[in-house]
């Protein structure tokens, strides 16, 4: 077990250009969370995946993002014409799914800081 | 999801019990709750999760009343490392997603 991970770890681009960040759940990991957090907030949900589907979006994911987990294993959330308001630490988490009354417990990844120009 | 509400911050000395209580008046049967830590500029770090009564681990224990509305954190014997963010958060397992929902947290200062 070699917990989450993700790249790049910071990543600097200009306004309108197109980014994207990698993540890396625990192995046996079947759940994958995407959130976003800004200084002084707590992270928000922003889509997370069951296996290779994606199952829920938030509100707060505007089209210009999207995200994919093309075999299950890891994960690419991408940002297209960045904004200025995109910047942000993004956040990956894993969790293994069980039955009704089993304790899911999300592992975070130590995230990866956009700042755009 | 519960709300949660918690103090936004603490201080405490070096070697001192630190407890932080959390607020969930309207948790459902199924919610559990859980506690992360996060410093700056990291992911948040999983420290205890609970159900009902008391739960304890090597670096923390989570005391739950019956009521369940509430929960407290206890950190034994704090250091300054442990100057962090924390955060409690109620959710449902089971079948459907468990998207967190995180709140501004309490921001612990350990002071020497």
């Amino acid at each position: 077990d070699t917990g989450v991970s993700q790249d790049p770890r910071h990543k600097i681009t200009k306004r309108g250009q197109n980014v994207t960040f990698r993540c890396d759940p625990i192995s046996e990991h079947n759940r994958l969370y995407w959130y976003r957090q800004t200084l002084g907030q707590g992270p928000e949900f922003l889509t997370y995946f069951q296996n290779e589907a994606q199952l829920e979006k938030s509100r707060l994911l505007s089209d210009r993002f999207s995200a994919e987990r093309p075999k299950g294993s890891f994960s690419t959330l991408e940002i297209q014409r960045t904004e200025q308001g995109d910047s942000a630490m993004y956040l990956c988490a894993s969790s293994r799914s069980g039955g009704q009354g089993f304790q899911e417990t999300q592992y975070f990844g130590p995230g990866t800081r956009l700042l755009v120009l | 999801l519960a709300k949660t509400t918690q103090p936004i911050s603490m201080d405490s000395y070096e070697g001192q019990e630190v407890n932080i209580t959390c607020s969930h008046n309207n948790i459902a049967t199924n919610d559990y709750i859980t506690w992360y830590q996060q410093f700056p500029s990291q992911g948040p770090r999983f420290i205890i999760q609970g159900y009902k009564t008391k739960v304890t681990n090597e670096v923390a224990s989570l005391f739950i009343p019956a009521d369940r509305k509430s929960s407290t954190l206890s950190l034994p014997r704090v250091s300054l490392s442990d100057t962090a963010v924390y955060y409690c958060l109620v959710g449902v397992s089971g079948a459907g997603s468990y998207q967190l929902t995180f709140g501004k947290g309490t921001k612990l200062s350990v002071i020497p």
